[in-house]
């Protein structure tokens, strides 16, 4: 039989504006999160990490919130652009210290309208 | 910009063949990593390899599967006998340290009939 894919969330944004994208962890041990964004076809793609004892950091155009009391990992994205349209996950480091074992969230689609 | 690369783009196998997916890591990278995404769901980790040994791997990760750095460059990943719930896309990572930025392949599509 067919096997039934997540479904994922959808965000659609208009060119210009900012985007939040959200995801909750589950491991409380987690010292490292990192958002992925992926584009059809394609590998998942660095966009910026933070570490446990950080709770907000910034890159070009993007900034992650980091919120350890609730678990909540947010990527925001300013002045979203036609080509921040992909699938966003989000990925933690349950075991620190380790290897990273990397555990990935279900994604967000980003879709950008004109 | 140094990048991870991986052939074929595409594999068709049929099922109960072996298939050798492989990887060439970023140079300098110490740790090297698969995973797998079946179609419309999450990365899953499979294994991480460091050191010419396995560091950890999932549940997934059971004797039908291995890795290998044949050389200096090369990181491969072989599926002894493939079962149709193998077909997935399956990604390479590498990164400096163990606790640093992994960088993803392009990835392997994997179809078993």
């Amino acid at each position: 039989g067919e096997s039934v894919g997540l479904h994922l969330p959808t965000l659609s944004v208009q060119e210009g504006d900012n985007s939040i994208i959200n995801c909750a962890y589950s491991n409380s041990a987690s010292d490292y999160f990192i958002w992925y964004k992926q584009e059809s076809g394609k590998g998942p793609q660095f966009i910026i990490d933070i570490r446990s004892n950080m709770d907000k950091r910034q890159g070009q155009r993007v900034t992650v919130l980091l919120n350890k009391t609730v678990k909540h990992l947010s990527l925001q994205i300013a002045a979203t652009q036609p080509g921040d349209s992909a699938v966003y996950f989000c990925a933690e480091n349950p075991d620190p210290g380790t290897a990273s074992k990397l555990t990935f969230g279900t994604g967000t689609r980003l879709q950008v309208t004109l | 910009e140094p990048e991870v690369t991986q052939t074929p783009s595409h594999q068709v196998t049929q099922m109960g063949q072996e298939v050798i997916l492989r990887c060439v890591p970023i140079s300098n990278h110490l740790y090297f990593y698969w995973y797998r995404q079946i179609l419309g769901q999450k990365v899953e980790f499979l294994v991480s390899f460091y050191n010419n040994e396995i560091s950890e791997k999932s549940e997934i990760f059971d004797d039908q599967f291995s890795v290998e750095r044949p050389d200096g460059s090369n990181f491969t990943l072989k599926i002894r006998s493939t079962k149709l719930e193998d077909s997935a896309m399956y990604f390479c990572a590498s990164s400096e340290g163990n606790d640093s930025e992994q960088f993803f392949g392009p990835g392997t599509r994997l179809t078993v009939l």
